[in-house]
């Protein structure tokens, strides 16, 4: 069975540029959230989705937004790029929602912004 | 807010030792879930463990166990027999229960574990 894919792996912006990563959960999972890893902050929960829907924000500011598709395949942008971005992007995906679903975790997508 | 605390940044073990990852919480939920990932370099969070809040027993996955501590708010993991393939930094996490069932994993800062042959 397939695991969580994300794509691109690496990207490389430029401070103002918007980029969007994707990620296919595990087939028939149909909760998928994101985070951000830097060392500084170490990882924080950016959203969740579930049946299209976002169900549960974290602190970031309007320019991080994500959607999900019918086949819970999911997207997340960032648009006008800042420095501070440069970070590494996990998806995450869950059979259940809520209750006790284990959430495992897709490669990652490192973007640097230059 | 809910809250984990890994004491240790970093550990050095000598290979086939059992070592021992501290990881404290604070929560005021009495439901709550524990995790443990294994995070190597490749950046690709590994689930290993997990415990329930109303577990009785403390979750075991092969060499991974989980010393679930309640009254101490503790939850750490151990590892038996360790290998050179167990160098990887170690999140612990628990998940945030929302009024709506969301999942929100609220992560450790992390301790790094190197294997020393």
């Amino acid at each position: 069975k397939a695991g969580v894919t994300q794509t691109p792996r690496y990207l490389i912006k430029t401070r103002g540029q918007q980029v969007t990563l994707s990620c296919s959960p595990i087939s028939g999972h149909r909760s998928v959230s994101w985070y951000q890893q830097t060392p500084g902050q170490g990882l924080q929960f950016l959203f969740e989705y579930f049946s299209e829907t976002q169900r549960n924000k974290g602190n970031f500011p309007g320019r991080f937004s994500g959607r999900q598709f019918s086949n819970s395949r999911s997207e997340m942008n960032v648009s006008t790029l800042e420095l501070g971005d440069s970070a590494l992007y996990l998806c995450a995906s869950s059979l259940l929602f809520g209750g006790a679903g284990i959430q495992y975790f897709g490669a990652g997508t490192r973007l640097s912004v230059l | 807010a809910q809250k984990i605390t890994q004491t240790q940044p970093g550990m050095f073990v000598q290979e086939k030792e059992a070592v021992t990852l501290d990881c404290t919480y604070d929560t005021s939920d009495p439901s709550y879930g524990l995790f443990w990932y294994k995070q190597p370099s490749s950046g690709e969070m590994i689930f290993l463990i997990y415990q329930g809040s109303y577990d009785q027993q403390n979750a075991t996955e092969g060499r991974y166990s989980l010393n679930f501590q309640k009254a101490r708010k503790s939850a750490n993991l151990v590892i038996s027999a360790s290998q050179l393939g167990d160098s990887a930094m170690y999140f612990c996490a628990m998940r945030e229960e929302k009024g709506q069932g969301a999942q929100k994993l609220v992560f450790g800062q992390g301790t790094r574990l190197t294997i020393n042959p």
